[in-house]
């Protein structure tokens, strides 16, 4: 079992391009969450998916951002039209049940935008 | 939205020495996990623990659940327990009352260990 695996694990864009984010969770798991780590904070809560559903999407900005899980292949999170203030480390979590127990992270994408 | 605090906010030890952090929320909840980011990113949960005492070699973890903390304790640090330590609570449920695993984090405890 590889784990949650994101990729890429450091992705640099110049300001205005789009950056897409891929998180394919552990094997077994249907539920995928995402979360933002600015530098120096804590991790905020941004969006929770199952397969083609998008249950909660409370912590995302409302413009720019958009996530997907589609029913095959990873989950997706993508941000267009970047912004200095994007740079952050940006992490995936699955878990088999949709609840806290087995919750796993994966290593993270670090944006970069210049 | 809940509130979690944790304490303190750095911590500088010696190899060899002992510690306790410590977590606070400010309102029920249905979990607490504590987590350890390695000064390489990487997320690691040390404990599931929404109530009680659990231990895993030289950390332990006891959740109070009525009075709202929770205590992880390190024993015998190691200069591989550097990092920083969160603690994060799962609360809320959805409109057809299943908690569904969001986690609201504290803002962690920067712990670094000399050798």
């Amino acid at each position: 079992n590889a784990g949650v695996m994101q990729n890429p694990r450091h992705l640099v864009r110049r300001r205005g391009q789009e950056a897409r984010l891929r998180c394919s969770p552990m094997k077994g798991h249907s539920h995928v969450y995402w979360y933002r780590q600015l530098p120096e904070e804590g991790l905020k809560f941004m969006v929770y998916l199952q397969k083609e559903n998008i249950i909660d999407e409370s912590g995302m900005p409302k413009e720019r951002f958009s996530a997907e899980f589609p029913k095959e292949g990873p989950s997706i999170l993508r941000i267009q039209q970047v912004v200095r203030g994007d740079s952050a480390a940006y992490f995936c979590a699955s878990s088999p049940m949709g609840q806290g127990h087995g919750y796993t992270f994966g290593s993270g994408t670090r944006l970069t935008v210049v | 939205g809940i509130q979690v605090e944790q304490s303190p906010p750095d911590l500088i030890l010696q190899e060899g020495a002992n510690s306790t952090l410590r977590c606070n929320f400010s309102d029920s909840v249905n979990n607490l996990q504590w987590f350890h980011q390695n000064p390489w990113g990487q997320l690691i949960n040390l404990f599931y623990i929404p109530s009680g005492t659990k231990q895993n070699g030289r950390l332990s973890a006891t959740t109070v659940a009525t009075e709202r903390y929770s205590l992880l304790y390190i024993s015998s640090s190691q200069t591989t327990d550097s990092g920083v330590y969160f603690c994060a609570v799962e609360w809320g449920e959805d409109a057809g009352g299943t908690s569904y695993g969001k986690l609201t984090f504290g803002q962690g405890t920067i712990l670094t260990v000399h050798p």
